[in-house]
């Protein structure tokens, strides 16, 4: 069955440099949502899409912006990174409206030296 | 807002034998779900199980299983014949309504012994 894919698996960055992560959601998945985990943390709630528009917002800094796409798949754009940016970040997909928790992709190791 | 608390960091158990992870949470909400996800080395998170709160009877899958106590906001998950591929860390969460964020524990990290 195919599952939420991200791309990359892996990103090292400079300190104020820009990354973009990506994201493909399970087919007929129309939402998506962002979670940071830092090293030893737990997921952090980031933002989330339904249709194409931002259904929640949590603890996002104003550096980092997202959109989903009209294929439904979203991109995740940081800017000014700093150090303590580097974490895991994962990318969820389900159906609008489910009570079945969600399906997570991998993850994009994104690491800020 | 809701919150999620895992008061055991570290947990161990021999193979074969029966563990407890202990959840409590707090919401003034009414309907929501809870979840376990595990999380292996690889660090995929992935659905153990989940439990409405508005139905009593406790979830199973083989043999994972939940004792979920509504009044005392408690949500454990038991871990019987455990295997060495159940080492991980284990996360329980908290979703209010439906298409909405999770809310996370700390984590227990389980390691499975021989």
């Amino acid at each position: 069955a195919a599952g939420v894919i991200q791309s990359p698996r892996h990103l090292i960055k400079e300190k104020r440099e820009t990354a973009t992560l990506k994201c493909y959601p399970i087919p007929r998945h129309d939402t998506v949502y962002w979670y940071q985990q830092g090293p030893g943390q737990d997921p952090q709630f980031l933002i989330s899409f339904y249709e194409k528009m931002q259904s929640d917002k949590g603890s996002i800094p104003d550096r980092f912006s997202a959109q989903q796409f009209s294929d439904y798949h979203s991109e995740l754009n940081m800017s000014s990174l700093e150090l303590g940016d580097s974490a895991l970040y994962f990318c969820a997909s389900s159906p609008w409206g489910t009570d079945y928790g969600y399906t997570f992709g991998s993850g994009t190791r994104l690491t800020v030296v | 807002a809701q919150t999620v608390t895992q008061s055991q960091p570290e947990m161990s158990v021999q193979e074969a034998e029966t563990v407890t992870l202990s959840c409590t949470y707090d919401t003034s909400e009414n309907n929501y779900y809870l979840f376990w996800y595990k999380q292996p080395p690889s660090r995929q998170m992935i659905l153990v199980i989940r439990q409405e709160a508005y139905k009593q009877q406790n979830a199973t899958e083989n043999r994972f299983s939940v004792n979920f106590q509504k009044a005392a906001k408690s949500f454990s998950l038991k871990i019987s014949d455990s295997q060495l591929g159940d080492t991980a860390m284990y996360f329980c969460a908290f979703m209010t309504g439906t298409a909405s964020k999770l809310t996370f524990g700390t984590g227990t990290r389980l390691q499975v012994t021989l």
